[in-house]
């Protein structure tokens, strides 16, 4: 079954370092979302993919956070330098674009995550 | 900004019982999904559903979407310790796209 992927899955580091996590979609998802996901909350956008172009990154903190998926294929999400409150689950998602009968469904599909702990 | 508000936040029950989740907006959204998470890992998609008045059953979960699409419930029937886990419920504005927004979550424990 095809999945999403991401690494790493844990990642501790120490404040005003930088950090990369990387993420492969599903095979033909053109679209693809990175969320921050704090404990025991609800994911939280940062930044949307169509293809390699970003479509919304509007809560993405541009100052110290990046992203990129330069081919439309995998993306990489970066933070330099890194802050205590960087700390959070981030996981990656990715969709079909749906046509036809099932237009409007954007059922997403998720990675494992990468629990980061900012030192 | 849409907002999802799920209800309860926590939710502790004994192997056996009956549960529901709710999902509530002041929004219409265009689809509205829900998802289980498991500590550590990612959201896992249980069901889509787009049509308001919508019922879907997954074994012992069954899902309702609203009439009018603002508001969405999750019924589980007999729960066993393995449905323990954060329902989400997450929801596709009219104008957004395939923008999601998600609910706060649903902490669910189910004791044997």
């Amino acid at each position: 079954e095809a999945e999403v992927a991401q690494s790493p899955r844990y990642k501790i580091t120490e404040k005003s370092q930088a950090v990369a996590f990387w993420c492969d979609p599903i095979s033909g998802h053109a679209t693809l979302y990175w969320y921050r996901q704090i404990l025991g909350q609800g994911p939280e956008l940062l930044v949307q993919f169509q293809d390699e172009s970003v479509v919304d990154d509007s809560q993405l903190p541009k100052d110290r956070f990046s992203a990129e998926r330069l081919k439309g294929v995998d993306s990489t999400l970066k933070i330099q330098p890194a802050e205590l409150g960087d700390s959070a689950m981030y996981l990656c998602a990715s969709s079909l674009e749906e046509t036809g009968d099932l237009a409007g469904f954007y059922e997403q599909y998720f990675g494992p995550g990468t629990r980061l702990t900012v030192t | 900004t849409q907002l999802l508000e799920q209800s309860p936040q926590f939710l502790s029950i004994q192997e056996g019982e009956n549960l529901t989740v709710y999902c509530n907006s002041s929004s219409v959204f265009s689809s509205l999904q829900w998802y289980r998470q498991e500590p550590g890992e990612g959201p896992v998609l249980l069901v889509t559903v787009v049509t308001g008045g919508e019922v879907k059953k997954l074994k012992r979960l069954t899902f309702q979407f609203g009439d009018a699409r603002k508001d969405s419930s999750l019924h589980i029937t007999a729960a066993q310790p393995g449905d323990t886990g954060l329902y989400l419920c997450a929801g596709a504005g009219e104008t957004s796209g395939s923008r999601l927004t998600f609910g706060e979550g649903t902490q669910l424990t189910v004791n044997p």
